[in-house]
């Protein structure tokens, strides 16, 4: 089963506008990531969050983390019709090898001129 | 782009034939993946290894073999593939800074 769960699936904005993309996951976890993924493209890391860390910024990305509510949210400010992808979190357990990732389903992102 | 060349990146072939799908790295990572992506599935672990012919099972192995004889390769079999194991498959490496995984292009199988 998954552990992280992308909320919305799928999200329309105009370039310019701010896009939100939450992730929702079920254990507990040593790190949580993003990564994009254009078309016919693999994954592509953009930012990792360790679980004592609340916020991370990365340029135009900010992305937070409440490990009581196991959530995680993605925010790309001014978006760019480049920024046109999916966006899927990852989380590493706890527990054992740090070094197995789980995705989830992903966030489509679509950026509108 | 962190050196890993995944082969062939398409291929079509037949219910029941072996297929296998390599992947090389070129920069001496420990531990290799094979991930496979689907529709409203996401990406899913099929098999790992950390290291030289040692390997471990993800969460959908059923009908994936996997072989790792040398650092730089990790080959994933389908034994008799089946239309269910048509997907897009990914293979990754553990990079630097830790727990960042650096994802090779796909390789877009079709079972017929």
């Amino acid at each position: 089963s998954q552990q992280g769960e992308e909320d919305p699936q799928a999200l329309s904005i105009q370039e310019g506008e701010n896009a939100t993309m939450n992730c929702s996951y079920k254990t507990s976890i040593n790190n949580l990531q993003w990564y994009r993924q254009n078309s016919g493209r693999g994954l592509v890391h953009l930012i990792l969050i360790r679980s004592n860390e609340r916020e991370k910024h990365s340029g135009r990305l900010r992305v937070t983390l409440d490990t009581s509510k196991k959530s995680s949210s993605l925010l790309i400010t001014a978006s760019r019709a480049a920024d046109t992808a999916s966006y899927f979190c990852a989380t590493a357990p706890n527990t054992g090898t740090a070094s197995k990732l789980t995705f989830g389903t992903g966030t489509r992102l679509q950026v509108t001129l | 782009d962190a050196g890993i060349t995944q082969s062939p990146r398409h291929k079509v072939t037949e219910t029941g034939t072996p297929v296998t799908l390599r992947c090389h790295q070129t920069e001496n990572h420990r531990y290799m993946y094979w991930y496979r992506q689907d529709p409203g599935h996401g990406l899913r672990l099929i098999h790992y290894s950390y290291g030289v012919k040692d390997t471990d099972k993800g969460e959908v192995s059923d009908g994936y073999s996997v072989s790792r004889s040398k650092t730089e390769d990790f080959l994933l079999t389908l034994e008799s593939a089946t239309s269910s194991q048509t997907s897009v498959y990914f293979c990754a490496i553990l990079g630097d800074p830790g727990n960042t995984i650096y994802f090779g292009e796909g390789s877009w199988l079709t079972v017929v």
